[in-house]
């Protein structure tokens, strides 16, 4: 058990730039979720698949964020035409689908748009 | 829809001494869990402790216990004897009705040698 990573970690971008992020979650976990951050505030939920079913969207979810989970395994997270107000730290987190269900939180992805 | 309240933006305490860190939530679900994570420092965030809302038992896990007031939706955590490596972010969520967790606003937690 590796734990859950997300890559890259830093990510700084021009406003209208497209950009890309990945998240690996512990295998065989069957649940994946996206959440955003942003200073002195708590995550929020932006999505989350089940295998590869992408189940439940926020209304945050702006049509120029798009996430992919093929084949059930890492997940994608793409924001297309990046605004200054897109600067957060995006969370990624899986977990089994079963029980209590605890999710389990990689180390984020901090995205600076300039 | 559900909402989790942190009123206390920074908390501190002495190293070995007991500090309790507030919250409220609101659901009109039934059945739901409720949690608290911590986020140390340019960490990633694990889990504290969990409580199932239909048992009525606070959940305890070792140095960390919570005061659960379902009618007063209110759920606290107790960290007792506390230590340098508790200094963090501590974020209580809510879960009910959907996979998703709700999250408040967080409590700074500094610990004081």
């Amino acid at each position: 058990d590796t734990g859950v990573s997300q890559n890259p970690r830093h990510k700084i971008t021009k406003r209208g730039q497209n950009v890309t992020f990945r998240c690996d979650p512990i295998s065989e976990h069957n649940r994946l979720y996206w959440y955003r951050q942003t200073l002195g505030q708590g995550p929020e939920f932006l999505t989350y698949f089940q295998n590869e079913a992408q189940l439940e969207k926020s209304r945050l979810l702006s049509d120029r964020f798009s996430a992919e989970r093929p084949k059930g395994s890492f997940s994608t997270l793409e924001i297309q035409r990046t605004e200054q107000g897109d600067s957060a730290m995006y969370l990624c987190a899986s977990s089994t689908g079963t029980g209590i269900d605890e999710q389990y939180f990689g180390p984020g992805t901090r995205l600076t748009v300039t | 829809a559900q909402t989790v309240t942190q009123s206390q933006p920074e908390m501190s305490v002495q190293e070995a001494e007991t500090v309790t860190l507030s919250c409220t939530y609101d659901t009109s679900e039934s059945d739901y869990y409720l949690f608290w994570y911590k986020q140390p420092p340019s960490r990633q965030m694990i889990l504290v402790i969990r409580q199932e809302a239909y048992k009525q038992q606070n959940a305890t896990e070792n140095r960390f216990s919570v005061n659960f007031q379902k009618a007063a939706k209110s759920f606290s955590l107790k960290i007792s004897d506390s230590q340098l490596g508790d200094a963090a972010m501590y974020f209580c969520a809510s879960q009910g009705g959907s996979e998703k967790l709700v999250f408040g606003k967080g409590t700074k937690l500094t610990v004081n040698p």
